[in-house]
């Protein structure tokens, strides 16, 4: 599998600012996705990142929000925007092998937002 | 709305027992079925995938899938202090939609010595 590198790691953030979030995976994918993780939840897709067009945002997220780049095969970004305590979570970066569909998780950025 | 369902935890098993980890799923035409295991502050990792109705096994591990039933469940042989962790359900619809997953809520398994 893939080595899917993210940073920051963790970041504490203040009410009203933007953080993005970097992913970097070493080998070149089809598919990459960004997921959250909720204090306490489980998983929820928010985007599939596509490389040089806009992202495809799952319902209840939007562009605005979540603003997300794929330049190239192996790097994608996810920017939280205008950010308020409920954003506060662990954002996964992940890439998914279309011959047998196995997604692989990065080790994921835990924001917290004061 | 697609679901996918665990069994309530947490389960607490004695080390050397068998774990069984339950999980239903609302979509009948779900596709393939994963279990990941999440230790406390890391990522969820990929343990098993399964596709076909039966049985499919590595290592320890063996994922059993019943489609007509919409069940997927997952036995962990031997269990080990270090299998301790929060055990994911995913369900994909298949199709174009692979790495698209809905996840269960997880279910907490703690192996005591």
């Amino acid at each position: 599998s893939a080595v899917i590198s993210q940073k920051p790691s963790r970041d504490i953030c203040q009410r009203g600012t933007s953080l993005t979030i970097q992913c970097q995976v070493d080998s070149q994918v089809t598919m990459m996705f960004w997921y959250r993780q909720q204090p306490g939840q489980s998983l929820t897709l928010i985007a599939t990142a596509n490389q040089g067009s806009e992202a495809t945002y799952e319902s209840g997220f939007v562009i605005d929000k979540f603003p997300i780049s794929r330049p190239n095969l192996t790097f994608s970004t996810l920017t939280v925007s205008n950010m308020s305590p409920e954003d506060s979570s662990i954002y996964l970066c992940s890439v998914a092998y279309r011959n047998t569909g196995e997604l692989f998780f990065g080790e994921g950025s835990r924001l917290t937002v004061l | 709305q697609k679901e996918v369902e665990q069994n309530s935890g947490p389960l607490s098993v004695p080390e050397g027992a068998i774990a069984s980890l339950n999980c239903t799923y609302s979509d009948r035409g779900s596709q393939s079925f994963f279990w990941y295991r999440q230790y406390s502050g890391k990522s969820p990792e990929l343990i098993m995938f399964i596709y076909s109705n039966g049985d499919k096994e590595d290592g320890r591990f063996t994922a059993q899938l019943n489609k007509a039933s919409q069940y997927v469940s997952l036995l962990i042989r031997d269990s080990q202090p270090s299998d301790s962790a929060t055990y994911l359900c995913a369900v994909n619809a298949g199709g174009t939609s692979y790495g698209k997953l809905t996840f269960g809520q997880g279910t907490i398994l703690t192996v005591h010595p």
